[in-house]
């Protein structure tokens, strides 16, 4: 199996402009989860969903952050605008079977945005 | 709420010297608890977990044992290698359906030098 897949893996963007992170988890896998990790907070949920449903978003930042999962092969994360605080690695995790979170979460290899 | 406590970074160690590195928690009821390693520029791998009290996870040579009546998770390595330079995180999940969040710890950096 590929893993978790996250596109790009870099992203540079100034101030304002629209920022979409992009995550296809393991086949077969029914729960995704979003993490934004910077040295001043460590590791955040943001997001999780189970079967494409969001079942906590209550670590999404503020308004200017949205996800969403329109099947069980994708999800997006999106920052409108964006600002420089927003600066992190975000990670996409997925994993199996009926406990969602209580399953072994695989990593994928993050993405690196930086907001000039 | 819950929480996890790992000791402080970063861990700096020599080739074939002793690992430990502390793990306390605090949560209702018997989480789950787990080990994840970080090595540069990847996600999170998991090392090791274990489910219940008593049990001991064990991974590539690490080893930690749940500890109920200290509430640890505490990691421990015989004789690191240069490879295990990377950042080791502690984290629960609580047996609570209603707070099913995996809880992270800050993270431990450990560096290992030849």
């Amino acid at each position: 199996d590929a893993g978790v897949i996250q596109s790009p893996r870099h992203e540079v963007t100034e101030m304002g402009q629209e920022v979409t992170l992009r995550c296809k988890p393991i086949s077969g896998h029914n729960s995704l989860f979003w993490y934004r990790q910077t040295m001043m907070r460590g590791l955040e949920l943001l997001i999780y969903f189970n079967n494409n449903v969001p079942i906590d978003d209550s670590g999404m930042p503020e308004d200017r952050f949205s996800a969403k999962m329109p099947n069980a092969s994708f999800s997006t994360l999106k920052i409108q605008p964006s600002e420089p605080r927003d600066s992190a690695v975000y990670f996409c995790a997925s994993s199996s079977g009926i406990s969602g979170m209580k399953e072994t979460q695989y990593f994928g290899p993050g993405t690196r945005l930086l907001v000039l | 709420g819950n929480s996890v406590t790992q000791m402080e970074g970063p861990v700096t160690l020599s080739e074939e010297a002793f690992l430990t590195i502390n793990c306390t928690y605090t949560a209702t009821g018997y989480p789950s608890l787990f080990w994840y390693v970080q090595y540069p520029g990847e996600g999170l791998q998991l090392l090791l977990k274990a489910t219940k009290a008593d049990d001991k996870g064990s991974n590539k040579g690490f080893e930690a044992t749940y500890r109920k009546e200290t509430t640890s998770f505490h990691l421990e390595k015989g004789s690191v290698q240069v490879s295990d330079s990377a950042v080791y995180f502690c984290a629960l999940i609580a047996s609570s359906r209603r707070n099913e969040k995996l809880t992270f710890g800050t993270g431990t950096r450990l560096t290992i030098i030849p």
